[in-house]
This record gives structure tokens, sequence and C-alpha cells, in this order.
């Protein structure tokens, strides 16, 4: 069935950088928008950034802005997040889910099971 | 900026109804997600656009949307329906995603 699977995440020092990963299969990749969205340890659902199918429109959340950049490869199916000057903060499992209903109803219909990133010294 | 309110939990007994709120300025005039999360586990979309429901969710598990507050609506509650549950609308002024605080249903 339609499957997504983050990689890339892991123990990094603050200041660092860490690139994430998410492929996606069994569904037609470059028709659909698509989002990272974390989850810090105990707390809610936060969205991170959003890409369009075609790569050219990407929006961040405040926090991430200017630190984050939203990329994806339609040739390979892949999309990823370059996460750079990580903070504590930024400690949390990171989803990426994939994008339906467009325009203003935009929602989240298949989610990966997620990558778990650590930032401690 | 938009804010969407949640109660922290909710708690109700097995065969019962639960009603999780979402609250947020004329919310009704946007389209209201719903996501299931079970512990440990990845969210699970369970109603969009207000009141649909993706294949595969039981029909116990409903929307509605207007005024002020969203509701998603939980009948028949079972014991498997524990879990925190979110709310989501998009900002169009923004671009942004909004999710909801959480709500932790508790089945006693």
């Amino acid at each position: 069935q339609v499957q997504l699977v983050e990689s890339g995440g892991g123990v990094v020092h603050p200041g660092r950088s860490l690139r994430l990963s998410c492929a996606a299969s069994r569904f037609a990749f470059k028709s659909f928008d698509m989002d990272w969205v974390r989850q810090a340890p105990g707390k809610g659902l936060e969205w991170v950034s959003f890409i369009s199918y075609d790569g050219t429109n990407k929006y961040y959340a405040d926090s991430v802005k200017g630190r984050f950049t939203i990329s994806r490869d339609n040739s390979k199916n892949t999309l990823s997040l370059q996460m750079d000057s990580l903070g504590p903060e930024d400690t949390a499992v990171y989803y990426c889910a994939r994008m339906s209903g467009g325009a203003i109803h935009f929602y989240m219909d298949v989610w990966g099971k997620g990558t778990t990133v650590t930032v401690s010294s | 900026s938009y804010v969407l309110t949640q109660p922290p939990s909710v708690s109700v007994a097995p065969g019962q109804t639960a009603r999780v709120t979402c609250g947020g300025n004329n919310i009704g005039s946007k389209s209201v997600h719903w996501y299931q999360q079970r512990p440990g586990q990845a969210p699970v979309l369970v109603v969009y656009d207000d009141s649909g429901r993706p294949s595969g969710i039981p029909e116990r598990f409903s929307g509605s949307n207007s005024g002020n507050t969203a509701t998603l609506t939980i009948s028949r509650v079972e014991a498997g329906d524990e879990a925190d549950y979110y709310c989501q609308v998009w900002d169009s002024s923004t671009e942004h995603v909004l999710f909801g605080g959480g709500t932790k249903l508790t089945v006693l």
C-alpha cells in the first residue's frame, strides 16, 4: 500500500546540521504536495514545512524559517529536510506526510512512522 | 495569528459518546480535519473537510463544524479509541498548517 519511510535522524550537537529524507512508494509522488511535521517529547504536533508537488512553493513555520530547507526529487520519489543551526528545541520525532485536498482544504492523508532527532551536547 | 483551542482531556465510559471540540475564531468558515494518534504511533487521519471519513475509518467517527467550534464525535466508544486527537486547518492568510494542542481521550 501507499508508504512513506523517513530516515536520517540521530543525535547531533547544538549548532550542527542534519538532513532528513522521506522515501515515497506506491503512489504518484510527483502529483502530491508534501509536508514535514514534528512532535517534541510529550508534546503535540507541530507543522514544520510544506512543499508543492513541483517544488515551486515552499512554506515554513516561523520556528524553523531561515534554518530549515525543504526540497524534493520527483525522479527519485524523495522528500528532504535540511536542518541547520540545530538547537535543543528541535529535538523531536519528524514525520513526513502526504498532503491532499488542495487550496484551503489541505490535510495529511498519509504519514510515515517518523524519524527521531535529538539535539544534545 | 489564528489559534485552535482544544480541551486537554476528555473522559468517557465504553459504549458512550465522546465529543472533542476545537475552537477558533469563525472556524465554521474553514475546513477542519482530525487526526488520531495512539501512543508510540504516527497520526492517522480520521475526519477530513469537517465531516468526511477516509476509507477504513469506522462510521462511529463523525465531525461537524459551525460558528466558532468544530467537533469530533466518536459514538459507541471502545477501549481502542483511547488516543490523542488533534484538529487541523490550513491558514490561507499565512500559508501555514495549524494544529490544535491535542486532546487526550481516556476510556474509563
